[in-house]
């Protein structure tokens, strides 16, 4: 089945600093990517998503780009916020949809500091 | 869009008792939920597939005599956790796949927080 690598957290970052969280996946075909954000207490949103290879996904300052060549979809943001603080957590289906399973990354924890 | 909502959010109970947690989704149809659960600090464990109409799949290591799965309803899929033991304290949280949708994409509730004493 599909396999994802997720960057070991925590990453500690300024307020307005650059955000990169690395994930690196394996996988039979091009299946959908997702990047999900559980903030504190709560369950997870999905943050973006991208279904074909070269697709950007992107929502509240947060990208993410679909490339095959490296098999990666590295989260980036520009300029951080406190409101940031989150576990974010690098998706994709386990087996190519056959049982609609996702199978996720081991989560990111951001602390963003004022 | 894409709403799911968990009921209850928290709940404490006592050893020996049942507890039922409902998963709704709120403006779309799921002919898919799935129930996780999740400890401190770490990432989802998938318990158990719940489709519509039918009888839920359970993950390895997962007993399905005590975490009970009704999916009666496109909307309403509910997760019973029978005779709680303490070790059965998680926080529980269920997802949705939209019917039709082609991408695999999941909506989750917002958890609950089990409890047992």
């Amino acid at each position: 089945g599909n396999s994802v690598t997720q960057m070991e957290g925590p990453v500690t970052l300024s307020e307005e600093a650059f955000l990169t969280i690395n994930c690196t996946y394996t996988a039979t075909g091009y299946p959908s990517l997702f990047w999900y954000v559980q903030y504190p207490g709560e369950g997870l949103q999905l943050l973006l998503k991208a279904t074909k290879a070269d697709d950007k996904g992107s929502n509240k300052g947060f990208e993410a780009t679909y490339r095959k060549e490296t098999t990666s979809f590295h989260l980036e943001k520009g300029s951080v916020q406190v409101s940031d603080s989150a576990v974010y957590f690098c998706a994709l289906p386990v087996d190519g949809g056959a049982t609609n399973k996702l199978i996720f990354g081991t989560g990111t924890l951001l602390a963003v500091q004022p | 869009g894409a709403v799911v909502s968990q009921h209850p959010s928290r709940v404490i109970c006592k050893s020996g008792t049942s507890v039922k947690i409902e998963c709704r989704s709120l403006d779309f149809q799921a002919t898919t939920m799935f129930w996780y659960r999740q400890f401190p600090k770490q990432s989802l464990m998938l318990m158990a597939t719940s489709n519509e109409g039918s009888k839920a799949t359970y993950e390895q290591g997962v007993e399905k005599d005590k975490f009970l799965i009704n999916h009666a309803s496109l909307t309403l899929s509910t997760l019973t956790v029978t005779s709680a033991h303490p070790e059965d304290s998680s926080f529980y949280i269920c997802s949705a796949r939209a019917s039709g949708d082609s991408t695999d994409t999941q909506y989750f509730g917002p958890g609950t927080r089990l409890t047992v004493l």
